[in-house]
This record gives structure tokens, sequence and C-alpha cells, in this order.
């Protein structure tokens, strides 16, 4: 069984606009929300985290929402531009990492 | 200062011979763990080291997977009688403290993986 589901599978946002990427979650005793974010032929960077006790993280143009309630969090990436397009990873942590399936964003120019 | 790394890249191989993986993690990272990549999917746990406890076997798919590090530096990830079903990218990351200094603080240095394609 999945422990983390992730969604969508793919996007494709224009230059400028609003990234959305979807991930939940069944184990509460989850600790520790990281995305990541990997480029073809490189291994996965670690992009931002949050704890469950916070409920938003902001890095720049990416923020992380969090909503212990519903077991869901998600990646917003604002004013997306090209160089964003990856395949970003949302994961979770209970003495071991548990990841999503992987989004891949398409950022056309 | 130089990152993860990893050999081979990439490894073609045929059913059922053995492959040995080699990482390189980060000098002075204690924490060690192989992850697998199937195309178009996430990142699967195999297998993870912390300085001198006995490892985290509890992702390995079957018996022949294996893995080994030595101290704290070299790990090797073997695989025995390769099936068409273990081709995917094999991916070794490395952190300074892995649970022993509590996740959150943690981050984990991803090397860019061996690909691995069994005919």
């Amino acid at each position: 069984q999945q422990q983390v589901k992730q969604s969508p599978q793919s996007l494709i946002v224009q230059k400028g606009g609003i990234s959305i990427i979807n991930c939940a979650y069944e184990n509460t005793a989850f600790d520790y929300f990281p995305w990541y974010q990997q480029f073809p032929g490189k291994g996965p960077a670690l992009l931002i985290a949050i704890r469950p006790d916070v409920s938003e993280k902001k890095e720049g143009r990416f923020t992380i929402s969090f909503n212990k309630s519903a077991k869901q969090f998600s990646l917003h990436i604002m004013d997306s531009q090209p160089g964003d397009s990856a395949t970003y990873f949302c994961a979770a942590t209970i003495n071991k990492f548990y990841f999503g399936s992987g989004t891949k964003l398409n950022v056309k120019p | 200062g130089a990152g993860v790394s990893q050999s081979p890249s990439n490894k073609v191989t045929e059913k059922g011979k053995d492959v040995e993986l080699r990482c390189d993690p980060i000098s002075g990272h204690t924490a060690l763990y192989w992850y697998r990549q199937r195309l178009g999917q996430g990142l699967e746990f195999l297998i993870y080291f912390q300085g001198n406890s006995a490892p985290d076997k509890s992702g390995l798919p079957s018996d022949r997977f294996s893995a080994e590090r030595t101290g704290e530096s070299v790990s090797t990830l073997t695989i025995q009688r390769t099936q068409q079903e273990d081709s995917a990218v094999y991916l070794c990351a490395s952190s300074l403290r892995g649970i022993a200094g509590g996740f959150d603080r943690e981050t984990q240095y991803f090397g860019p993986g061996t690909r691995l394609l069994v005919l």
C-alpha cells in the first residue's frame, strides 16, 4: 500500500502561472514532510520541507500548505518559470522516507 | 567537497547475472540510503545504514538483493540472478546523522544514480 499518494502525475503550466501539486497520507505518525526536485539525469534534491505543527511554509516562490486534519499537503510554485520544469516528489518520514510517485512539471515559455 | 558519487552510471546485464553497484557518500556522513526508481515512478526505499547500527533492510524486495557498507564510507548494493523487473535507476543518498539527528533536521544528498537495464 502506497503510504503517500501524489497527484497529478503530470502538469503543464504557462510561464508566470501557479503550479500546484498535491499529496495525501494516511499515517498520522509522520513527522516531517519534504519536497524534492529532480532534473533529468540527476538525483533528487531537497527543495522545501515542513513539520506537521506548521500550516504553511514559504521559501521564495515555493510554498508548502499543510492540512493536518485532512492529512494533505501541497506544493505551490508561484510565477512558474521554464527552469522549474522537473519532476517533483513529496515525501513523509517516520523512521524512513516514504516518497510519492512524482509529478512531472512542464512550464511552457 | 564532492557530492555523492555512484558507479557505474549505466549498467546493461543479462538476465541471471549478478551486478554490483557502488556508492561513495559525502565524507563524514553517517547515514546512507539506497532507493530504487522505476521508470515514471517514485522512489522505493531499499535499505538504510546508520553508523555502526544494524542496517534497516526492510525495503529490500527479495533475498536476491543485499547491501554492505564499510564503516561510514563506501556502500555496495548487490543484485544476484538479475531479473528484467530489476531494471530501474538505483539511487544512493547520504546525510549527516540520519534518524539520530532527527529527520526534520536532515537533508539527504542524492547521487546521480545507476541506470540498470536487465535484458
